[in-house]
């Protein structure tokens, strides 16, 4: 079965450090991934999406993520972190033939000291 | 709407109510899922629409759940008989196009139920 793995439930990072959060998916054919930001109050805003060709994507407010076929793998990184970013972050993969339901990770509350 | 609406923000039921969960797509959005988010997980399918049919409520816990979007517009998620496992915040999305994986999803802020 397809599931998600945030292998991280809280982290902190100094403001102006670099970020990555880890995801680890399993998936049977090509996934779909994506990463989505929680801010309290707020719905869910995707950040970037992966559906094919260039491995390194590039996403909303400076994230980008790059996808590893043989890890598995998907993590968020970011060079420089802003006080702004804290927040829960979520990744996910496209869970089923029509494509209509996502399988979310239980997310990473990332939070930024100064 | 500039958004996707959810109402009410917070909604707490006695066990055994019966509730309903409203939902304002952003308009002219032919797909709309609604997701469940207990506390400290992910956002966990529900069901989805395309325009006024339901394709998929392969997400819905049990028969005392059941949505509709009779017009193709608004949608409502109703609980029945409501239990304390039901104690989460409800998320509504809502999509351009047919609602493929592919696809942009703009999220509700959600509705948070506490079931006492």
């Amino acid at each position: 079965a397809q599931s998600v793995t945030q292998p991280d439930i809280h982290i902190t990072v100094s403001e102006g450090a670099s970020l990555e959060l880890r995801c680890n998916y399993s998936y049977g054919a090509t996934p779909y991934l994506f990463w989505y930001v929680q801010s309290p109050g707020q719905g869910l805003q995707l950040l970037l999406k992966y559906f094919s060709g260039d491995t390194l994507v590039q996403g909303i407010k400076g994230f980008e993520a790059e996808f590893k076929r043989s890890q598995s793998s998907f993590n968020l990184r970011k060079p420089s972190v802003h006080w702004s970013d804290a927040a829960e972050y979520f990744c996910a993969v496209g869970a089923n033939q029509a494509g209509t339901a996502l399988i979310f990770g239980k997310g990473t509350t990332l939070s930024v000291s100064s | 709407g500039a958004g996707v609406s959810q109402s009410p923000r917070y909604k707490v039921a006695k066990r055994g109510q019966d509730v309903a969960l409203r939902c304002d797509p952003i308009s002219g959005h032919v797909s709309l899922f609604w997701y469940q988010q207990a506390l400290g997980q992910g956002p966990e399918f529900l069901t989805y629409f395309q325009n006024e049919a339901q394709l998929d409520k392969s997400g819905l816990p049990s028969d005392r759940f059941f949505a509709e979007r009779p017009e193709g517009s608004v949608s409502t998620l109703k609980i029945q008989r409501t239990q304390q496992e039901d104690s989460a915040v409800y998320l509504c999305a809502s999509s351009k196009n047919r609602g493929g994986t592919n696809e942009k999803l703009f999220f509700g802020s959600g509705t948070q139920l506490s079931v006492l």
